[in-house]
């Protein structure tokens, strides 16, 4: 059962516009939210998060936003630039029981950013 | 060398060879993990290690089979895998085991025929 979902495995946008990336999770108890970016043959790269007990967290051209009643984030790059063409994985966890510290992953949106 | 490294990068093994992946933080984190990642999956957590202690094993086939000698190095030892177990094992390091950001290594690209 995949606690995180992000629907959408592929995203095209013009450079200088803005990416959206969305996640959905399932289980009530995450209470910590993190975006990792994945260039080919490289490791993840972390690259926001956002705690529950806020709705936004701002980074530069990256801003993560929280819904948590929808269980619901996103990730907003603005203006996207080409470099950003990568797979974005979203993660979530949990500060407390017995799933302490352990992340749960989305299958990851490939953004592609064209000129 | 800085971050998590891993060897080999990348692996051919049959059904019956013994081999092991290998992984180093240079960080100075108490925590490692190892995840697998297979196409069109989500990464898996396999493994946790917190200061060199198990602490998780999350239903894993006794085939992999980790050991972490201090909390810089991680080891998986494989034997006797199946091709379903191709796929891309990442290992990750954080400070300690409660939330916050890990840090990933290139990750190793295990094909078994």
């Amino acid at each position: 059962d995949q606690q995180v979902k992000q629907n959408s495995p592929s995203l095209s946008v013009q450079e200088g516009r803005i990416s959206i990336l969305n996640c959905d999770y399932t289980n009530s108890m995450f209470d910590y939210f993190l975006w990792y970016k994945k260039y080919p043959a490289e490791g993840p790269t972390f690259l926001i998060s956002i705690s529950s007990i806020k709705d936004k967290n701002e980074d530069g051209r990256f801003t993560v936003f929280l819904n948590k009643s929808a269980k619901h984030l996103s990730l907003h790059i603005v203006p996207s630039q080409p470099g950003d063409s990568a797979v974005y994985f979203c993660a979530a966890g949990s500060d407390r029981g017995s799933t302490l510290g352990r992340l749960y992953f989305g299958r990851g949106t490939q953004l592609t950013v064209w000129p | 060398e800085t971050g998590v490294t891993q060897t080999p990068r990348h692996l051919v093994m049959g059904m019956t060879n013994k081999k092991s992946l290998k992984c180093e933080q240079h960080l100075g984190h108490n925590a490692m993990y190892w995840y697998k990642q297979s196409a069109k999956k989500p990464l898996e957590l396999m493994f946790v290690y917190n200061f060199k202690e198990q602490t998780e094993n999350n239903s894993v086939p006794s085939r992999f089979s980790p050991e972490c000698p201090n909390s810089s190095h991680l080891f998986l030892h494989l034997h006797t895998l199946q091709p379903e177990d191709s796929a891309l094992y990442l290992c990750a390091s954080s400070p300690r085991t409660s939330l916050g950001e890990q840090f990933f290594g290139p990750g190793t690209r295990l094909t078994v025929l």
